[in-house]
């Protein structure tokens, strides 16, 4: 049973748009929500990070959105590129420790 | 991945057999752990440990163990491999709080015929 829930699987958008990838939760011991990008070949590394504290974060084209009273958390890639194509994961950690992540969204950006 | 060297890149096993991949940092991190990542499934904790002489088992344990006798590396063993233990695994290790950057290694991929 997957303890944080990723949608969607896939996902096309056109070079400039706006890619956005959502999950949820259940387990409120989940103190640190981290979003990691994995090429292939390659492992997971960290992209942005966010504490359920805040509503929103936002590096450069990253941005996540966070709703602790609906345990939904989602990435927003503004002005997506080619080169953001990857698979990407959010995760949570439980009570400081275990790292828990989704199933993975395989985002492709089209030029 | 800085810091985080995994060994063997490649290997294939006949089932029944046994092997260990190895983890290694050396970037004094307490926490290491390990990952399988399959299709469909994102990455299933494997066994983490939060220091030497420290381990614990994660969502996926059933079939591999684990030890930390030193603060660098945390190997992995399969003690008879199956056919179902096929997959991409990854180790991964950071220092103090959750909120700290988790480092992974560049994955082992493993299949078992």
């Amino acid at each position: 049973q997957q303890q944080v829930k990723q949608s969607p699987q896939s996902l096309i958008v056109q070079k400039g748009g706006i890619s956005i990838i959502n999950c949820a939760y259940e387990n409120t011991a989940f103190d640190y929500f981290p979003w990691y990008q994995q090429f292939p070949g390659k492992g997971p590394a960290l992209l942005i990070a966010i504490r359920p504290d805040v509503s929103e974060k936002k590096e450069g084209r990253f941005t996540i959105s966070f709703n602790k009273s609906a345990k939904q958390f989602s990435l927003h890639i503004m002005d997506s590129q080619p080169g953001d194509s990857a698979t990407y994961f959010c995760a949570a950690i439980e009570n400081g420790n275990k790292l828990v992540f989704g199933a993975g969204t395989i985002l492709r950006v089209k030029s | 991945n800085a810091g985080v060297t995994q060994t063997p890149k490649f290997q294939v096993l006949k089932t029944g057999q046994s092997m260990t991949l190895q983890c290694a940092q050396d970037m004094n991190h307490e926490y290491m752990s390990w990952y399988r990542q399959d299709p469909g499934m994102g990455l299933r904790l494997i066994h983490y440990s939060v220091g030497a002489g420290i381990t614990d088992q994660g969502e996926v344990p059933n079939g591999y163990n684990v030890s930390r006798s030193t603060t660098e590396d945390f190997p992995l063993r399969l003690l008879s491999a199956a056919p179902s233990q096929t997959s991409v695994y990854f180790c991964a290790s950071r220092s103090g709080q959750s909120g700290n950057t988790i480092y992974f290694g560049e994955g082992s991929w493993l299949t078992v015929v």
